[in-house]
């Protein structure tokens, strides 16, 4: 595709569902990162991955965080129990080449809302 | 204290003027980013900057590693650069970014 694709773009919760967020980088991609973004703050570091290795994932918040790229390209971020605190912008992004200080290129972001 | 700090938070400027923002960070980086982010979310990379100054357009970003200092400036603003502006860095050998909270910038015609 021409960039990086995610889906839903809308999702609203009741507190305590399941969610899952579903990340489609650029093909070709290696690295990919999830961040959140609050009403107002700048994206925080979620969790990174390296073809399909999880490098990182010292930025999520509990372990009702998790996240996969089992074949190395298409990721999906899954939120278990949701909370009211977990409403946020979920943005995904990915770059060619990692440790060459590369560009990202973001998505869209998954707007969740938590009732 | 934020990793990551910006100024202003929110900017307001008639179109035409020339806009700065600013951008300090107490880490040691690998790279620096400015983003641009529209309501909606979508976010746009602008520069990534190592050292000295990029230009595109009417867009201008400098750092200054000694200082621990970029801007970002915007000549001859116009209405359609409204959007949120987001410095973000990369810190050592991470590829991980550490974002700004972002500056606000409306330009009114």
């Amino acid at each position: 595709g021409a960039g990086v694709s995610q889906s839903p773009r809308y999702k609203v919760a009741k507190r305590g569902q399941d969610v899952a967020l579903r990340c489609d980088p650029i093909s070709g991609h290696v690295s990919l990162f999830w961040y959140q973004q609050a009403l107002g703050q700048g994206p925080e570091f979620l969790t990174y991955f390296q073809n399909e290795a999880q490098l990182d994932k010292s930025g999520l918040p509990s372990d009702r965080f998790f996240a996969e790229r089992p074949e190395g390209s298409v990721s999906t971020l899954k939120i278990q129990r949701t909370q009211q605190e977990d409403s946020a912008v979920y943005l995904c992004a990915s770059s060619f080449i990692p440790g060459l200080r590369t560009e990202q290129f973001f998505g869209p972001g998954t707007r969740l809302t938590v009732l | 204290k934020n990793e990551v700090e910006q100024s202003p938070q929110n900017l307001t400027a008639q179109e035409g003027e020339f806009i700065t923002i600013n951008c300090s960070y107490s880490v040691g980086i690998s790279a620096l980013h400015w983003l641009q982010q529209h309501p909606g979310g979508g976010i746009v990379s602008l520069f990534m900057l190592s050292s000295g100054k990029k230009k595109h357009g009417r867009l201008i970003a400098t750092i200054n590693i000694q200082e621990k200092h970029s801007s970002l400036h915007i000549t001859a603003s116009h209405p359609r650069d409204s959007a949120v502006y987001i410095c973000a860095v990369r810190s050592g050998n991470t590829d991980k970014l550490i974002f700004g909270t972002g500056t606000r910038l409306q330009v009114f015609p």
